[in-house]
């Protein structure tokens, strides 16, 4: 059980472009859902953090306008990357937990991001 | 501040037992997690522990001691595939979820 969809796993595109996201909890609702980015080498990184029918809750140092979360029901929240930049290269990796108390969170297999 | 201290890395022998410790200063507690991070990958849940003590769950065990905000992950029987990132992360009083940095385990033949 407990299982987390992210889609795409890879992406390449182009400077400017912009890229969505998608996660997905297969076999329960997710209450709130979580979005991290990793550089290699580097630890996990809190982005923001949405709960279903509200807006996300971002980071601070994360800009709003740039990542884009909409967490329209509770099994799926979007992350969208706004005319993304080679910076923007990243690993993306989603979570979903059914309660924000004391469960864990799950993970997608995450989205390699590369932008050219 | 809240802190999570493990260390950076750590190499053992296919077959032994390792321990990586984790030691953490948050505000409040409301749970201990472990994970397992294969490089490239997305982590995996592995333990929780809210109360004091040892939770086994086959090769894996994790314990917890909250009065010394300190906790273990035990590996026994070594296994190549067990070379990975373990991270400890711990619900604060707000139900925030605060990461270790990770320890990398190498595994030897």
């Amino acid at each position: 059980g407990a299982v987390v969809s992210q889609h795409p796993s890879w992406v390449i595109c182009k400077s400017g472009t912009s890229v969505k996201i998608e996660c997905r909890s297969l076999d329960f609702q997710a209450t709130t859902m979580f979005w991290y980015r990793q550089f290699p080498k580097q630890s996990l990184m809190l982005m923001a953090t949405s709960n279903e029918g509200s807006k996300a809750t971002y980071e601070q140092g994360v800009e709003k306008d740039k990542f884009l979360i909409n967490h329209a029901s509770l099994t799926l929240s979007t992350l969208t990357v706004t005319s993304a930049h080679p910076e923007d290269s990243s690993f993306y990796i989603c979570s979903a937990s059914w309660d924000s108390g004391s469960q864990p969170q799950h993970f997608g297999d995450g989205t390699r991001l590369s932008i050219l | 501040g809240q802190n999570i201290d493990q260390p950076t890395e750590m190499t053992a022998t296919e077959g032994a037992i390792v321990q990586i410790n984790c030691t953490y200063q948050t505000s409040g507690f409301n749970g201990l997690f472990w994970y397992q991070q294969h490089a490239g990958e997305a982590p995996t849940f592995l333990s929780y522990n809210v109360l004091d003590g040892l939770e086994e769950k086959g090769r894996f065990s994790s314990f917890l001691s909250r009065s010394k905000g300190y906790s273990y992950l035990l590996l026994k029987e070594l296994q190549m595939k067990d070379s990975a990132s373990y991270l400890c992360a711990v619900k604060d009083s707000n139900y925030q979820l605060i990461w270790g940095a990770g320890t990398k385990l190498i595994i030897k033949p």
